[in-house]
């Protein structure tokens, strides 16, 4: 199965500030998803990044707030802008598996967890 | 409309003993895959089983086990012999395949396992 590297884990940040994770797959895939978790919440999706196109961002996220890169096909990153408290989260990116979870499913990064202070 | 449903917060369970996580799902597909991920603390999310529609048999991987009743439209995860490694948060996760990416979470469960 894919393995994907998310840097950083974790992040204390002023208010204001803008954070940028990095997400780098070891193998090429075409779409990567970003999700956030906010604090004993589920998952939501942001958005997803094809290579070589814009992101394609869910209902109330924005790419003013989350600018997100797909330079090539195995690295991508999303960036917090402007951040508030409200933006902390765990920050997660994901890519579609089709090697071991039987062709369907997705395989996570390790997970950036924010906070804003 | 919520899609997936994790009616328990949270749950207890003794080390050793077996445990049963709830889940159900809504669908008009016929055509999805159902998956369970473990989040430790630590916030990964760690794949555990998959389920396929068309499946005919429980998914089973090790200590895992899906507890899969179509009619019922319920997955419910199985984990036998628990140990204090698997306290963590467990989302139950649904893809409808005729709809393209989009991945559907429940709320998540919190499971404690007690020694």
């Amino acid at each position: 199965s894919a393995v994907i590297s998310q840097k950083p884990s974790r992040d204390i940040c002023q208010r204001g500030t803008s954070l940028t994770i990095q997400c780098q797959v070891d193998s090429q895939v075409t779409m990567m998803f970003w999700y956030r978790q906010q604090p004993g919440q589920s998952l939501t999706l942001i958005a997803t990044a094809n290579q070589g196109s814009e992101a394609t961002y869910e209902s109330g996220f924005v790419i003013d707030k989350f600018p997100i890169s797909r330079p090539n096909l195995t690295f991508s990153t999303l960036t917090v802008s402007n951040m508030s408290p409200e933006d902390s989260s765990i920050y997660l990116c994901s890519v579609e598996d089709r090697v071991e979870i039987s062709n369907y499913g997705y395989t996570f990064g390790s997970g950036t967890r924010l906070t804003v202070v | 409309a919520q899609k997936i449903t994790q009616t328990q917060p949270g749950m207890f369970v003794q080390e050793k003993e077996a445990v049963t996580l709830d889940c159900t799902y809504d669908t008009s597909d016929p055509s999805y895959g159902l998956f369970w991920y473990k989040q430790p603390s630590s916030g990964e999310m760690i794949f555990l089983i998959y389920q396929g529609s068309y499946d005919q048999q429980n998914a089973t991987e090790g200590r895992y086990s899906l507890n899969f009743q179509k009619a019922r439209k319920s997955a419910n995860l199985v984990i036998s012999a628990s140990q204090l490694g698997d306290s963590a948060m467990y989302f139950c996760a649904m893809r409808d395949l005729q709809t393209g990416n989009q991945f559907y979470f429940g709320t998540g469960t919190s499971l404690t396992v007690i020694p």
